[in-house]
């Protein structure tokens, strides 16, 4: 049973140009979450995060939304740059003090100069 | 920091020998996870620790396979016997508190022929 979604595979953005990778999630009992990304052969990088009690969070061009009520969230990318170009994972932790953390399958992301 | 290390980078056996995989966390971490990524099922958590301690190894597939981490500075994940179906890439990754983003070693990929 896959908790996290990330039902787009693939996304290829031209550079410059506002890259949008979705996830959604299943269990209602997530309330925290997180990005990362990550380059071949290499380990997953922590990009960003938000808590359940925010909509948004921002770091540079780097913004998540948080849509609770449709279990779903966003990350935004703008504007896009090649060094971008890399696999993105949603990953979101259960009820407070529970650290597991659930990934998603992952979003392979293609800047297009 | 040097961040998570793990070792070896690559790791090529044959059916039926003892694996053991091994990681260095960040230093002052608290928590270190071991993870598997294979193509069929992502990113999976296999067990973590806290203060050394295991809290959760719920997703170790097999009694084959057993982590320890005798102090905060190292930890180790064995297979015994392995089978081709282990062959994955093998993170380890570390945060600081339960909210901590997860910092990943750079991975191990295992083959198992």
């Amino acid at each position: 049973d896959q908790q996290v979604k990330q039902n787009s595979p693939s996304l290829s953005v031209q550079e410059g140009r506002i890259s949008i990778l979705n996830c959604d999630y299943t269990n209602s009992m997530f309330d925290y979450f997180l990005w990362y990304k990550k380059y071949p052969a290499e380990g997953p990088t922590f990009l960003i995060s938000i808590s359940s009690i925010k909509d948004k969070n921002e770091d540079g061009r780097f913004t998540v939304f948080l849509n609770k009520s449709a279990k779903h969230l966003s990350l935004h990318i703008v504007p896009s740059q090649p060094g971008d170009s890399a696999v993105y994972f949603c990953a979101a932790h259960p009820n407070f003090g529970n650290e597991k953390l659930t990934f998603g399958t992952g979003t392979r992301l293609t800047i297009i100069p | 920091d040097a961040g998570v290390i793990q070792s070896p980078r690559h790791e090529v056996t044959e059916m039926g020998q003892e694996v053991t995989l091994r990681c260095k966390p960040i230093s002052g971490h608290d928590y270190l996870f071991w993870y598997r990524q294979t193509m069929m099922r992502g990113l999976e958590l296999l067990i973590y620790f806290n203060n050394n301690v295991p809290i959760d190894d719920s997703g170790m597939p097999e009694d084959r396979f057993s982590a320890k981490m005798p102090n905060a500075s190292f930890s180790t994940l064995k297979i015994q016997p392995s089978e081709p179906r282990d062959s994955a890439v093998y993170f380890c990754a570390s945060s600081l508190g339960w909210q901590g983003a997860n910092y990943f070693g750079q991975g191990t990929r295992l083959t198992v022929v």
